[in-house]
This record gives C-alpha cells, sequence and structure tokens, in this order.
C-alpha cells in the first residue's frame, strides 16, 4: 500500500507570493494532520483535520490555512510568503483522531523562500 | 504551555545501547510518543507509552513514569543504521485528535 504522499517534492518562492501544498493519506485514513520543521528543531503543529472538519490548530499566523477533501487529502495554502517560512512542511495521516494513534509521515515539501 | 527537553546529541558504538531521555510539562497528559528521523526523510513512528512502565519492540524499548514526568528510549545492539533523529511528543492540551508537540531531537551517531 502507498504511504503519505506529499506534493511537490521541492519549491521555490519569493517573499509575498502564495503557495499550495498537497497531500494524500493512507488509503483508509481519515485523520490528516500538517506540521513545520525547521531545520535542527522537531516537527510544529500546525493543522489536524478529521472527517473533512478542523479539529486542532496550531500557533501559526492566519496566512496559513488548510482544508480536507471528501477523499481525505487535503491542503495547505500560506499566503504572503515571508523568508521565515522556509521549512520542511510534513503531512501525516492516522486511522482517526485519537491520541493513541500512531501518525504516519510523508517526505515533505521543502519550501525555499527568497 | 507545553515543553519537552532531550538532550541534543548522543554518540555510541555499533552494538552499544545507548538511552535517550526525555522530560516533559504539560498542562494535561495523554501519553508519550517516539519518532525516529533520518537526514532527509519523513519521521517514523517508533511507540507510545500511555501507561507507566516498559514497552518493548525488537530493539527499541521505550519507558514512561508518569510521577516524574519522565521517559526514556532504549536502543540495544546499535546498527549504523540507527543514527537519525530522535523525538519525543506529547499531545498538545486543548487539542482533539493526534495533534503533536515534539522535542527538539536528539541525534544519534553510531560509528563503527
Amino acid at each position: 500500500d502507498a504511504g503519505v504522499t506529499q506534493s511537490p517534492t521541492h519549491l521555490i518562492k519569493t517573499r509575498g507570493q502564495q503557495v499550495t501544498l498537497r497531500c494524500s493519506p493512507i488509503s483508509g485514513h481519515k485523520s490528516v494532520s500538517w506540521y513545520q520543521q525547521v531545520l535542527g528543531q522537531g516537527p510544529q503543529f500546525i493543522f489536524q483535520y478529521y472527517e473533512k472538519e478542523e479539529r486542532g490548530r496550531g500557533n501559526f499566523p492566519d496566512r496559513f490555512s488548510a482544508r480536507q477533501f471528501p477523499n481525505y487529502s487535503s491542503e495547505l495554502n500560506v499566503n504572503a510568503l515571508l523568508l521565515g517560512d522556509s521549512a520542511l512542511y510534513l503531512c501525516a495521516s492516522s486511522l482517526v483522531g485519537g491520541e493513541d494513534q500512531p501518525q504516519h509521515f510523508g517526505d515533505g515539501t521543502r519550501l525555499s523562500i527568497l | 504551555g507545553q515543553s519537552l527537553e532531550q538532550p541534543s546529541e548522543v554518540t555510541a558504538v555499533e552494538g552499544a545501547i545507548v538511552q535517550i531521555n526525555c522530560t516533559y510539562q504539560t498542562s494535561g497528559f495523554y501519553g508519550l510518543s517516539w519518532y525516529q528521523q533520518h537526514d532527509g526523510g519523513a519521521p517514523t513512528f517508533l511507540s507510545y507509552n500511555a501507561l507507566d512502565g516498559l514497552e518493548e519492540t525488537g530493539r527499541f524499548s521505550s519507558f514512561l513514569s508518569r510521577s516524574d514526568s519522565y521517559g526514556y528510549l532504549l536502543l540495544q545492539e546499535l546498527q549504523m543504521k540507527d543514527s537519525a533523529s530522535y523525538f519525543c511528543a506529547v499531545r498538545e492540551s486543548g487539542q482533539a485528535g493526534t495533534a503533536l508537540i515534539f522535542g527538539k531531537g536528539t541525534t544519534l551517531s553510531v560509528s563503527s
């Protein structure tokens, strides 16, 4: 079975632009979470969606938004990009939204802001 | 708020045993998870402890003491492929589901 897939793998943008990152969860997984990981740090939680509804939001500005589609895939949008948004963006899926559910991560999208 | 502390680096040789400690401060505790991440790769789930005690999965074991707000990951019979970053994580208080707060990670270097 395919794991969590993310696209694109790499992306270069300039300040002020907008970006959309995509994630397809493991088949049968209904929960998708997004994380930002800057170099040398652990992943930082951005959003969680379960059954197409937002279940959690981390401490990120309103420039960050996300949604989940009926097929459980998800998109993360970031507007008005800043240099500090340069990071690895990780998507993770799990069967349900419970805290004991292991999260399965994709390889991420590496976003570079010039 | 919630915070997790773990050593930034650990070095060891092949065949050895290494322990990576994690202390946490949370406003509500639901369990401690461990993830492994190789350079340029995706974090991979290793273990989850909700109750006190030791959980063993092959060469890896994880321990939790809720009263001490402390846990550790024990790696035995180290192999070169175990060189990676290891993160402890707890669920974010107030959030439903699986939103996790990660520590800054421990870089494990295994040499021959």
